[in-house]
C-alpha cells in the first residue's frame, strides 16, 4: 500500500517571493510516479509537475520545480516568483506503475495563500 | 482537444435515491478513474475502467458502482444515498493509467439532503 503525507495544511507566500511545500511517501514498489496537482478554487485538478522515480533528475516545470529525495522518500514542490494566481490547495500523489491497474494515492493538501 | 467533461456541475438528491454522474474522458485516452473529495476524508480512490473493464476497485460499499462504455465515456452511480455521500466527485482520464499521468474534470458536487 501507498502512503503520502503532507505535514503543512497551510502556508503563505509574499508575491514574487519562493515557496517550499514539503511531500513524504512511502510505497514498496520500485516503480512508481509522483506527481503535484493544484486545486483552485475551481475544483478542478490541474497537474503541476511530474517526476519518474527511476529519474534522478529533478523534474521542472517553469516556476515550478521539485526536490527529490529517493533514499529519504521526499518529494518537495518549489515554487518560484509566486504569483496571486498560485493561489489553490496543492495536493501530492502517488502512483505505481503495474502496468494493469492504477490509482493515485493522495496527500491531505496544503492550501497556498499568497499575499501582496 | 477538449478536456475531461464532468456532468452535471452540481446535483442535490434526498437520502435513499440513487444518483448517475457522467464523465466523458479526453479522445484516446482508454483509462477513466472515480475519486470522491470530502473535507474529512480528502481525496479517496473510487474505481477505475480500462476498456470497459473495471480493473481497480477502492473501499467503498456496493452501492457505489460504475461502468465505461465502448467510446470511454464512464457512469458512476451511487443507490440509496445517505448524508454521508456528499461530496465532490471528480473524474480523471489518462491515455493508459499509471505514470502517463492523468487529467482531471471539474467534478460534480453533490449534496444529499
Amino acid at each position: 500500500a501507498q502512503t503520502v503525507t503532507q505535514s503543512q495544511p497551510e502556508m503563505s507566500v509574499q508575491e514574487a517571493e519562493t515557496v517550499t511545500l514539503s511531500c513524504t511517501y512511502d510505497t514498496s514498489e520500485s516503480d512508481y510516479y509522483l506527481f503535484w496537482y493544484k486545486q483552485p478554487p475551481s475544483r478542478q485538478m490541474i497537474l503541476v509537475i511530474r517526476q519518474e522515480a527511476y529519474k534522478q533528475q529533478n523534474a521542472t516545470e517553469n516556476r515550478f520545480s521539485v526536490n527529490f529525495q529517493k533514499a529519504a522518500k521526499s518529494f518537495s514542490l518549489k515554487i518560484s516568483d509566486s504569483q496571486l494566481g498560485d493561489a489553490a490547495m496543492y495536493f501530492c500523489a502517488s502512483v505505481t506503475n503495474t502496468g494493469t491497474a492504477s490509482k493515485l494515492t493522495f496527500g491531505t493538501g496544503t492550501r497556498l495563500q499568497v499575499t501582496l | 482537444k477538449a478536456g475531461v467533461t464532468q456532468t452535471p456541475r452540481y446535483l442535490i438528491k434526498t437520502r435513499g435515491q440513487q444518483v448517475t454522474l457522467s464523465c466523458s474522458p479526453i479522445s484516446g485516452h482508454r483509462s477513466v478513474s472515480w475519486y470522491q473529495q470530502t473535507p474529512g476524508q480528502g481525496l479517496q480512490f473510487l474505481f477505475e475502467y480500462f476498456s470497459e473493464t473495471q480493473r481497480n476497485k477502492g473501499n467503498f460499499p456496493g452501492r457505489f458502482s460504475g461502468r465505461q462504455f465502448s467510446n470511454s465515456r464512464s457512469e458512476m452511480n451511487v443507490s440509496t444515498l445517505e448524508l454521508g455521500d456528499s461530496a465532490l466527485y471528480l473524474c480523471a482520464s489518462s491515455p493508459l493509467g499509471g505514470g502517463y499521468g492523468y487529467t482531471f474534470g471539474s467534478g460534480t458536487r453533490l449534496t444529499v439532503v
